[in-house]
């Protein structure tokens, strides 16, 4: 099946740093990748959708400047935590989409744990 | 290599009992997740196993079995909103999430 990967893995970085998460669809072609949220146990909050060759589309509530989306290619999207502090800490998951209408999926990445000191 | 297999298509009829499959072969195992997907929608947590057995949570209950690699998500009394892509996700050493292609499920009246 088609794969989804993140990098990095982990990344533990200092307050006020700025961390730039990878989200690749490596043997298909992702239109649209989605990036989302999870908190512990809890279900994934969907942040923004990203378009290749043009603006994410965010979700009420998330801030568009601090959480900065490019989808430069139909392979990768990145996902960018500006001016990271510790309340940012979570666990980011990427997804794409392969396919229309009824026969679309998503593919979801392994997940990147951000940890702001 | 990492590996996890659920059905891609299941259907089943409003009322009845659908049992949802799952198994896994990965580095490690630090807890199996199911979520519920609507087309269009983020996915919903729906379970969470790490210990062997039974979870039930109102209509839908989950099963894992460590050693054999195997759980299932059992849905009893289906409604037509049931109707939904089912998802199975495996934490590994790493915590890591390795993602099942997802179970479509169809309910008919």
């Amino acid at each position: 099946g088609a794969v989804v990967s993140q990098h990095p893995s982990w990344v533990i970085c200092k307050s006020g740093t700025s961390v730039k998460i990878e989200c690749r669809s490596l043997d298909f072609q992702a239109t649209t990748m989605f990036w989302y949220r999870q908190f512990p146990k809890q279900s994934l909050m969907l942040m923004a959708t990203s378009n290749e060759g043009s603006k994410a589309t965010y979700e009420q509530g998330v801030e568009k400047d601090k959480f900065l989306i490019n989808h430069a290619s139909l392979t990768l999207s990145t996902l960018t935590v500006t001016s990271a502090h510790p309340e940012d800490s979570s666990f980011y998951i990427c997804s794409a989409r392969d396919g229309q209408g009824a026969q679309e999926t998503q593919y979801f990445g392994p997940g990147t744990r951000l940890l702001v000191l | 290599g990492q590996n996890i297999d659920q059905p891609t298509e299941m259907t089943a009829t409003e009322g009845a009992i659908v049992q949802i499959n799952c198994t896994y072969q990965t580095s490690g195992f630090n807890g199996l997740f199911w979520y519920q997907q609507h087309a269009g929608e983020a996915p919903t947590f729906l379970s969470y196993n790490v210990l062997d057995g039974l979870e039930e949570k109102g209509r839908f209950s989950s099963f894992l079995s460590r050693s054999k690699g195997y759980s299932y998500l059992l849905l009893k009394e289906l409604q037509m909103k049931d109707s939904a892509s089912y998802l199975c996700a495996v934490m590994d050493s790493n915590y890591q999430l390795i993602w099942g292609a997802g179970t479509k499920l169809i309910i008919k009246p």
